[in-house]
Order: C-alpha cells, then sequence, then structure tokens
C-alpha cells in the first residue's frame, strides 16, 4: 500500500516568514495529493489539493509543488499569521483512499 | 463543499459497552468513509461506507468491532463494539465530493475508562 513521509514533525516560525513542509509518498500510481489543516479540537479542513498533471499551484498565501519523478511535494506558507498555527497533514491517493503522513506541528510566534 | 455534522461530538464510555455515531451530510454523495484518529496521530481509514451493501474494511479492522450502516445517501452510522481503552480516538467521517475530494465532519472524540 502507499506509505507517505511527512517533515518536519514540529515548526516553529517568526511571523511573517515562510513555513515549508514535505512529504514523500511510495506508490507510483498515486494521482492526488491535498492537504489538511486540523485546529484543536475540530476535524481536519482541506486547504489546498493537486493533481498529478499539474507541477504547482496556489491560493493566496498558501502554495503546493509536485514531483512525480522524484515522488514529492511541498506546502508552502508565506507571510505566516498566528492563525496559521495548527497540524498540518499531507495525504496521497490512488483511487479514492486517502493515505496520509504523520502531521506537522506548526507554531507561529508573534 | 458539503456541510457535514457528527453525533455525539464527544463521549466518555465504560469498558465493555458500545457506542454509535452518526454522520449527517447535507447532499448526496456516493462515498463515504469512517476514519481513526489516536491522540497525537494521524488519520487511519477503517472503511469505506457502501450504500446498499456491506462497509469495505482495511487491513486491521473488522466488521465485528467496526459495524457500518449506510441507509441512504446522506448519512452513515459507525458502532465501536466492546470497547476497550486502546479505542479511545477521535472517529472523524468523511464524504467524496467531486474527483476524489474528500471533506471531513468535525469528528467525534471517545473515551473508554
Amino acid at each position: 500500500g502507499e506509505n507517505v513521509e511527512q517533515h518536519p514533525s514540529t515548526l516553529s516560525v517568526q511571523e511573517g516568514d515562510s513555513a515549508v513542509i514535505k512529504c514523500t509518498y511510495s506508490d507510483s500510481a498515486s494521482n492526488y495529493f491535498p492537504w489538511y489543516k486540523q485546529e484543536l479540537g475540530k476535524g481536519p479542513q482541506l486547504i489546498i489539493d493537486i493533481r498529478s498533471n499539474v507541477g504547482e499551484k496556489k491560493d493566496q498565501r498558501i502554495a503546493v509543488t509536485l514531483n512525480k519523478t522524484a515522488k514529492h511535494f511541498s506546502l508552502h506558507i508565506t507571510e505566516t499569521q498566528p492563525e496559521d498555527s495548527a497540524v498540518y497533514f499531507c495525504a496521497a491517493s490512488n483511487d479514492y483512499k486517502l493515505s496520509f503522513g504523520a502531521g506537522t506541528t506548526v507554531t507561529v510566534r508573534a | 463543499s458539503a456541510v457535514i455534522s457528527q453525533k455525539p461530538s464527544r463521549d466518555i464510555c465504560q469498558r465493555g459497552t458500545s457506542l454509535t455515531i452518526q454522520c449527517q451530510v447535507d447532499s448526496q454523495v456516493t462515498m463515504m468513509f469512517w476514519y481513526r484518529q489516536q491522540p497525537g496521530q494521524s488519520l487511519t481509514l477503517i472503511a469505506t461506507a457502501n450504500q446498499g451493501s456491506e462497509a469495505t474494511y482495511e487491513s486491521g479492522f473488522v466488521i465485528d468491532k467496526f459495524p457500518i450502516s449506510r441507509p441512504n445517501l446522506t448519512f452513515s452510522t459507525l458502532t465501536v463494539s466492546n470497547m476497550s481503552p486502546e479505542d479511545s480516538s477521535i472517529y472523524l467521517c468523511s464524504v467524496e465530493s467531486n474527483e476524489e475530494t474528500q471533506y471531513f465532519g468535525p469528528g467525534t472524540r471517545l473515551l473508554v475508562l
């Protein structure tokens, strides 16, 4: 089955700086890569996703890049704000089944 | 995106008992899923809830422990049976909206004593 590795496990950044989270996957058949943000006491919220026919996607301060050859994808958050503090999960999917990374706890210092 | 609700939002249960968790979505969806998130951990798929047929379980999860119902395209239940403290987790339902995009409910936080 699919195996998704996510790094780092924790990330502390100064407000206004950028944050980068990286994931690798094992199954070359995976073709859909979403990112979720989970705040304390809430369910995961989809923040951005990318499909295998696209190399990069951007939505305001959030961007995701995909390298299919290397089987890795990354989340970039620019101009971080305190409300960006949360746990972020990457996932990879083939045929509807999502396999999740272990998560990254992001803390934005004011 | 779909609006998903879960009941109960949290519960504290005694070992040996069972709890049924409900998931309601505001529109008809083909695919519904149940996940478990153990304390401080990532999400693990328990099963796919199929409308009109038996759920499809992932490796390590069995129907006797986690029976699932899916009576229609907007509702599903997950029962955690004969609970032990190891079942203490967040249980999440999700729905597939389109082109593999999944949206999650708020979760049910279960503590088994």
